[in-house]
């Protein structure tokens, strides 16, 4: 089956510095990969998604990368604020079937002042 | 807007007894999800459901159940805890069973002694 592996499990940054995670999964078969943000005592969100048909998708501050044929994708997140501080998982599923979604085991970012 | 919520938030349980988390979503999606959440190991699917009275088994099933009697309500059983399973439990949901963004619970932090 799919295993998701993501790095690094911790990551502190200067307050309008950049910061990217990077992920590698292992069934080719994957072409769904969403990137989810968890606040302190809150469930997870998803902040961008990318699908197997692009290689970059941007939204504001937030950009996602994929390599298909390494089979590692990253999230980047650029001129970082106070609001960013959170664990961030990376996760990657086929479009068949969302029961099928496996997660990485999370990025705790904390941005410095 | 309520979206998804789950009860209790917190509870301590004595090893051996019975517990159940519930987890009612006003969304109407169909799908609907039971995570785990331990550190190191990010979000691990126990259960799912894709549509009301269809249930299936995820990554890590043995030792909990649960029941889709209807559309909004996706309680998740322990039947007899124990300590491997003190964990944080998230319960998601997502308009339909294709890939897509799944909404999620705030979490029901759970102890067994």
């Amino acid at each position: 089956g799919e295993n998701v592996e993501q790095h690094p499990s911790t990551l502190s940054v200067q307050e309008g510095d950049s910061a990217v995670i990077k992920c590698t999964y292992s069934d080719s078969a994957s072409n769904y990969f969403p990137w989810y943000k968890q606040e302190l005592g809150k469930g997870p969100q998803l902040i961008i998604d990318i699908r197997s048909n692009v290689g970059e998708k941007k939204d504001q501050r937030i950009a996602v990368t994929l390599n298909k044929t390494a089979k590692h994708f990253s999230l980047h997140i650029t001129e970082t604020q106070p609001e960013d501080s959170a664990v961030y998982f990376c996760a990657a599923s086929t479009y068949s079937s969302a029961s099928k979604i496996i997660f990485g085991s999370g990025t705790r970012l904390s941005i410095r002042p | 807007i309520a979206g998804i919520t789950q009860a209790p938030t917190s509870q301590i349980l004595a090893a051996g007894r019975r517990m159940t988390l519930r987890c009612t979503q006003d969304m109407r999606h169909n799908a609907m999800y039971w995570y785990r959440q331990d550190l190191g190991l990010g979000l691990r699917l126990i259960h799912y459901s894709n549509t009301a009275g269809t249930t299936g088994k995820g990554e890590v099933p043995d030792g909990y159940s649960v029941s889709r009697a209807n559309t909004d309500d996706f309680p998740l059983t322990l039947a007899s805890a124990v300590p491997s399973q003190t964990s944080v439990y998230f319960c998601a949901s997502s308009p339909g069973t294709s890939t897509g963004e799944l909404f999620f619970g705030e979490g029901s932090r759970l102890t067994v002694l």
